[in-house]
């Protein structure tokens, strides 16, 4: 079975200031990883999704993440924050093959300090 | 073009009460998941359909839990007797084909909360 971790339910960082939120995977065998943001108040957006091309994956909004093996990672990160990324970010992963299902990480809110 | 919808919103009900929450997907997507999400947690699987077909009903959490997709578009869940445990954001998600690295599209929610 797959599970996520991320570390840091809450995490906050100065407005220009890199954001890095950090997933740890579990799972017999590399799978797919998503990371999903929330807004107040609407529904999940799907920010980037690694499916096994390049492990560096680039998404919306300046956010990137990179894919490593090694350490079982997903970390997600963006070079400078900026207010309207004041959210909530959740990792998620889904086995390659089979059964569909997404199964998420329980969220880091971050908070922009101005 | 239009995202998924779901209905209603917000839904307030008593303990004991049935409630159907209704979840109408982006046209054509083939897969429909749904979700439940615990306040300051992740979404957790239910269930999910590929067109009208059930393939996966293991997050269910009892007997009460029930969903359909009659024809292969629009989903009910439904909960009988319903608990004050079962007050939650449910979420409903679709995708346009069937493969793993697809993105599920998430609707905004229906807030259950049950008195």
């Amino acid at each position: 079975a797959q599970s996520v971790t991320q570390l840091g339910s809450h995490v906050s960082v100065s407005e220009g200031a890199l954001v890095l939120l950090r997933c740890n995977y579990s799972s017999s065998v590399p799978p797919y990883l998503f990371w999903y943001v929330q807004y107040p108040n609407q529904g999940l957006q799907l920010l980037l999704k690694y499916t096994s091309a390049a492990t560096l994956v680039k998404g919306i909004n300046g956010f990137e993440a990179e894919f490593k093996k090694s350490e079982t990672s997903f970390h997600l990160t963006k070079p400078s924050a900026h207010m309207s990324d004041a959210a909530e970010y959740f990792c998620a992963v889904r086995a390659r093959g089979g059964n569909e299902k997404l199964t998420f990480g329980t969220g880091t809110r971050l908070t922009i300090i101005p | 073009g239009a995202g998924v919808s779901q209905s209603p919103r917000y839904k307030v009900t008593k303990r004991g009460q049935d409630v159907a929450l209704r979840c109408d997907p982006i046209s054509g997507h083939v897969s429909l998941y749904w979700y439940r999400q615990a306040l300051g947690q992740g979404p957790e699987f239910l269930t999910y359909f590929n067109y009208e077909a059930q393939q996966d009903k293991s997050g269910l959490p009892n007997d009460r839990f029930s969903a359909e997709r009659p024809e292969g578009s629009i989903s009910t869940l439904t909960i009988q007797r319903t608990e004050q445990r079962d007050s939650a954001m449910y979420r409903c998600a679709s995708s346009l084909v069937l493969a793993g690295t697809d993105t599920q599209y998430f609707g905004p929610g229906t807030r259950l909360t049950v008195l």
